[in-house]
């Protein structure tokens, strides 16, 4: 089974710029859970979708936003961009039944 | 914040057994104990988890002691590709319900040949 996809890799942006980032979960997994990583601030959970809902919300600003299609495919969305949103953005993905979170490769965002 | 306390670093030799302490004394009836590794700019792999007997996988096997107020990952032999950064996660099973993972900032792992 294939595991958690994310596009693109690496993203160079500029400041004011916006965003968007993708994941594909793994076949079967509803939920879909965005992280944020940052040197100083270690991995922090961005939020959580769950056929096509938000169920979960970290503390981030409303310039992180998210959404999920039908088939769980997962986008996020970052406005305004700024110089400390530089990161590792990580998605993860996990079924009803094994609530395991399975992480993608992470999408390196660079703002310049 | 996160609900676990680890030692910032640990060193192993190759081919030797691997030992990583978490403390978790504040852990609730219902929480799991997780664990995932980071190697290097790539996404946390999941590991093992538990709830209060050991388990082990092909991966690791996870000690819990009696009280649920610490465990320990035990990597039995570990090569060059287990030095990683290892979190340790204190997290609710609800069925159906909404989940986040709280990381902290975990234990880097080096083994040394």
């Amino acid at each position: 089974k294939a595991g958690v996809t994310q596009t693109p890799r690496y993203l160079i942006k500029t400041r004011g710029q916006q965003v968007t980032l993708s994941c594909s979960p793994i076949s079967g997994h509803r939920s879909v859970s965005w992280y944020q990583q940052t040197p100083g601030q270690g991995l922090q959970f961005l939020f959580e979708y769950f056929s096509e809902t938000q169920r979960n919300k970290g503390n981030f600003p409303g310039r992180f936003s998210g959404r999920q299609f039908s088939n769980s495919r997962s986008e996020m969305n970052v406005s305004t961009l700024e110089l400390g949103d530089s990161a590792l953005y990580l998605c993860a993905s996990s079924s009803t039944s094994e609530v395991t979170q399975y992480f993608g490769p992470g999408t390196r965002l660079t703002v310049l | 914040d996160a609900k676990t306390t680890q030692p910032p670093s640990m060193d192993c030799a190759e081919g030797r057994a691997a030992n990583l302490p978490c403390n978790h004394s504040t852990i609730s009836g219902n929480e799991y104990v997780y664990w995932y590794r980071q190697i290097h700019s790539q996404g946390p792999q999941y590991i093992i988890h538990g709830l209060k007997n050991n388990e082990t996988n092909e991966m690791a096997s996870l000690i819990i002691t009696e009280d649920r107020k610490s465990s320990t990952l035990i990597l039995p032999h570990a090569t060059l590709r287990d030095t990683a950064v290892y979190y340790c996660i204190v997290r609710v099973l609800s069925q159906g319900g909404s989940e986040k993972l709280v990381f902290g900032k975990g234990t880097k792992l080096t083994v040394n040949p």
